[in-house]
């Protein structure tokens, strides 16, 4: 079975911590890629990134850095000294190789508070 | 990044009324595109495929009378919710993978928020 969790619904920080969003995947297929989407207030739906499950080397994009470990199975998502703007509900999701269908966490409601 | 636009953004009709919500990805071509829904405070759903040129796939539980997909060209495609009743009411989101391939990046509209009296 094919299965993203996010264990965090809601979490809430103040302005310039640091925060972790935490996502474990499960699948049996050996090829597969995982997203971070990010869905502000307003609704649509924010790609942040994308990784080949071959590929598992970490990735910085300005504050945010992504940790990929298939030993555990985990794709965490790090955001460095929030911001307000930050304040959104991200979703952790994975393809399989062999499918079409983007499967969803649950999703992780961030609030950053000034 | 590719762009992918909804409209409208939102719509208030009353109950037995049909609504059309068309999909475009703005800047690439896309033989398939998603349709989602997504209930307050929870995750997105698959609701079907749309495929250029040939008939969607709808995944288990949603009825195809219901919500009729037309995939009309390679940047087009719409949903038609038929005889909306009140528990139709959500938020209806497309996506399109930007490449063509069934792994590709999928990029989101900005969604539509639909009402039903």
């Amino acid at each position: 079975a094919q299965k993203v969790t996010q264990v965090q619904t809601e979490i809430s920080v103040v302005e310039k911590e640091d925060v972790t969003l935490d996502c474990v995947y499960e699948t049996r297929d050996t090829t597969y890629y995982l997203f971070w989407y990010k869905q502000p207030p307003s609704g649509e739906l924010v790609f942040l990134i994308r990784r080949n499950s071959f590929d598992e080397q970490n990735e910085i994009s300005g504050r945010y850095s992504w940790n990929f470990q298939k030993s555990t199975s985990s794709f965490n998502f790090t955001i460095t000294a929030s911001q307000v703007v930050d304040s959104a509900v991200y979703f952790c999701a994975l393809i399989r190789g062999s499918s079409y269908k983007l499967i969803f966490g649950s999703g992780t409601r961030l609030l950053v508070r000034p | 990044g590719a762009v992918v636009s909804q409209h409208p953004s939102w719509v208030i009709c009353k109950s037995g009324t049909s609504v059309k919500i068309e999909c475009r990805s703005l800047d690439f071509q896309a033989t398939t595109m998603f349709w989602y829904r997504q209930f307050p405070k929870q995750s997105l759903m698959l609701m079907a495929t749309s495929n250029e040129g040939s008939k969607a796939t709808y995944e288990q539980g949603v009825e195809k009378d219901k919500f009729l997909i037309n995939h009309a060209s390679l940047t087009l495609s719409t949903l038609t919710v038929t005889s909306a009743h009140p528990e139709d009411s959500s938020f209806y989101i497309c996506s399109a993978p930007n490449g063509g391939g069934h792994t590709d990046t999928q990029y989101f509209g900005p969604g539509t928020r639909l009402t039903v009296l």
